[in-house]
């Protein structure tokens, strides 16, 4: 399984752009890359899924360059509400693939969203 | 939006007793899974099941654990003999696969276990 790589933590304040980029160095060739945000005591709510260039949807971006080797994950304008851990998930999620779908998450980003 | 559902959102059992863990699915959906979270801790895989099987299950989820889909839309998850070490947080899945668009995993709210 393809492992990932975030930063820990990081601070944003409200109305900024954030850009949480995910390095996945040995991603394999049926891995999409997911992400998911988790609040405290509640599950992880799916956010995008990409595959390869860009994917928009109408919370955040994903950019996927061209190697697939990192992704970075936009989120515009937070708000306060956006403080909570991203996870940068790697992995063969495809009907029939190779794990059933099964993701491994790390720890994750923490971001924090100051006023 | 669909969504998973779980019950209960909190359960409190003595150490020894057995646990079942309720979760619906989203409709039509064919994949479903079970994650947990140690308080403070990353989430972990369980066991994924399709076609009314197991297709994979983790080193924690041991002989103490099982799964069903006893109907057309619960999926349990069983701890027959708790331990304290087994309290977390409980996570169901499910996806819908069989297409391309299908491939993202919607988990429910959770179960918090606590073992005591």
């Amino acid at each position: 399984l393809a492992k990932t790589t975030q930063p820990i933590s990081m601070d944003s304040y409200e109305g900024q752009e954030v850009n949480i980029t995910c390095s996945h160095n040995n991603i394999a060739t049926n891995d999409y890359i997911t992400w998911y945000q988790q609040f405290p005591s509640q599950g992880p709510r799916f956010i995008i899924q990409g595959y390869k260039t860009k994917v928009t949807n109408e919370v955040a971006s994903l950019f996927i360059p061209a190697d697939r080797k990192s992704s970075t994950l936009s989120l515009p304008r937070v708000s306060l509400s956006d403080t909570a851990v991203y996870y940068c998930l790697v992995g063969d999620v495809r009907a029939g693939g190779t794990s059933y779908g099964k993701l491994t998450f790390g720890q994750g980003t923490i971001l924090t969203v100051h006023p | 939006e669909p969504e998973v559902t779980q019950t209960p959102s909190h359960q409190v059992t003595q150490m020894g007793q057995e646990v079942i863990l309720r979760c619906v699915p989203i409709s039509n959906h064919l994949y479903f899974y079970w994650y947990r979270q140690i308080l403070g801790q990353k989430v972990e895989f369980l066991v994924s099941f399709y076609n009314n099987e197991i297709s994979e299950k983790s080193e924690i989820f041991d002989d103490q654990f099982s799964v069903e889909r006893p109907d057309g839309s619960n999926f349990t998850l069983k701890i027959r003999s708790t331990k304290l070490e087994d309290s977390a947080m409980y996570f169901c899945a499910s996806k819908l696969g069989e297409v391309d668009w299908g491939n993202t995993i919607y988990f429910g709210e959770g179960s918090w276990l606590t073992v005591v």
